[in-house]
């Protein structure tokens, strides 16, 4: 079975610039999770869809950050303008439903690091 | 919202010896605590967690206990390999809450020495 998958690995951009992060999740989960981990600090919750819902997206930075999951499939985030700060890198994570798992176990993908020059 | 403290930020241990990770949470609701083992260049991946009904739980050469409490849980490592060598994270979340995002720890970085 295909874990999670993210898109780009790395992305190198100017301040100012747009960029589209995609994340895939295992087939099935109907979780979808965003998190940020900025160097030497916490994997920060950026939002959370069920399906094609955003369920909390009390983590977002900024209107500069936007996410998607139209169809409840595959998810973007965009970060538009990019601002150094951004820097890091993006994680996508996807799990069952918690109502039927036994636990909050989280799938991570890769990540998508970017740099924000 | 939920606020989990974690330490050390960097551990250096021999190979053989025993590393203690240790984790605070603030959140009373908060009732499962899993911890992820992120090797370098790699995706961080679940390696053991407890829930609030059980005070410690083992899985070979690691272990997790926890202090309702204090708020407090901690990952034991025993007779540490090289490739243990890794960040570890903990985390807190309150199953059977509205909430269903995890809150990480800052991560601590293990390095195992041969």
């Amino acid at each position: 079975e295909a874990g999670v998958t993210q898109f780009p690995s790395h992305s190198v951009i100017e301040k100012g610039q747009t960029v589209t992060l995609r994340c895939d999740p295992i087939s099935g989960h109907d979780n979808l999770y965003w998190y940020r981990r900025v160097m030497g600090k916490e994997i920060k919750f950026l939002l959370h869809f069920v399906k094609e819902s955003k369920q909390d997206e009390s983590g977002m930075p900024n209107n500069r950050f936007l996410a998607e999951r139209t169809g409840g499939t595959y998810s973007t985030l965009k970060v538009q303008p990019a601002e150094l700060e951004d820097s890091g890198v993006y994680f996508c994570a996807s799990s069952q439903d918690f109502a039927a798992a036994s636990s909050g176990e989280l799938f991570f993908g890769e990540g998508s690091r970017l740099t924000v020059l | 919202g939920e606020n989990v403290e974690q330490h050390p930020s960097t551990l250096s241990v021999q190979e053989g010896d025993s590393a203690v990770i240790k984790c605070t949470y603030s959140d009373s609701a908060s009732n499962y605590f899993p911890w992820y083992k992120q090797e370098l260049g790699k995706r961080p991946q679940l390696i053991i967690d407890i829930r609030s009904n059980v005070g410690e739980k083992k899985d070979q050469r690691i272990a997790v206990t926890l202090n309702k409490t204090a708020k407090h849980f901690s990952l034991h490592i025993t007779e540490t390999q090289p490739e243990d060598s890794a960040v570890y994270f903990c985390a807190a979340l309150p199953l059977g809450t509205g909430r269903r995002a995890l809150t990480f720890g800052s991560g601590t970085r293990l390095q195992v020495q041969p």
